[in-house]
């Protein structure tokens, strides 16, 4: 099976850095995905991390760390429409991508 | 373009009642999910599809039951509604490949009285 852990809420001021992190325990690995979720909306894709390492996409960055068994995802430059949950994700042993979602982090920006 | 098209949007049901949540998707997807998400908890996956006419219990599939109709179609069915699965659903699809992008419906809204 898989667990993937995250703090439950994460407050910041708009145009701070954030860093949400991800620990996770898994029988199989192949990478980890990060997603978006505004309230009452659905969820949306923000990045996956297949090799271990930053990759960036505007604002947002995510890391990877497989001997570490953590990743987090930072959001730079803040603003407001960034409060949101955010989830890191990860597909099981087998090839496929049956997605098992962390437990979420509710990501407050204030003024 | 649609992407993922889930009905119906609301529901209220009383417990033992049964019912089918729809969903489609029009992107020739092959993997297909059904994700249950209880108020300020994460996404459970009830059941997983990876390919037409494949099937695979997630983390919390007790009390559904799914069909991959067709490649398209991924319907999820609660044949004895119980107040414990008042939940928002969640249907999605992606290519299939691992991390690949899951494109997720809007939703239903499903509670049980």
């Amino acid at each position: 099976g898989q667990s993937l852990e995250q703090p439950s809420e994460v407050t910041a001021v708009e145009g701070a850095i954030v860093q949400i992190n991800c620990t996770y325990q898994t029988s199989g690995f192949y990478g980890l995905s990060w997603y978006q979720q505004h309230d009452g909306g659905a969820p949306t894709f923000l990045s996956y991390n297949a090799l271990d390492g930053l990759e960036e996409t505007g604002r947002f960055s995510s890391f990877l760390s497989r001997s570490d068994s953590y990743g987090y995802l930072l959001l730079q430059e803040l603003q407001m429409k960034d409060s949101a949950s955010y989830f890191c994700a990860a597909p099981g042993t087998g090839g496929g991508n049956k997605l098992t979602f962390g437990t979420g982090t509710q990501l407050k920006v204030e003024l | 373009n649609a992407g993922v098209t889930q009905t119906p949007k609301f529901q209220v049901l009383k417990t033992g009642q049964s019912m089918t949540l729809q969903c489609a998707q029009d992107m020739n997807h092959n993997s297909m999910y059904w994700y249950r998400q209880d108020p300020g908890m994460g996404l459970r996956l009830i059941y997983y599809s990876a390919s037409e006419g494949t099937t695979d219990k997630g983390e919390v599939p007790n009390g559904y039951n799914v069909s991959r109709l067709n490649k398209r179609e991924f319907s999820l069915r609660l044949e004895s509604a119980a107040p414990s699965q008042t939940s928002v659903y969640f249907c999605a699809s992606s290519v299939g490949a691992p991390g690949t992008e899951a494109f997720f419906g809007q939703g239903t809204r499903l509670t049980v009285v």
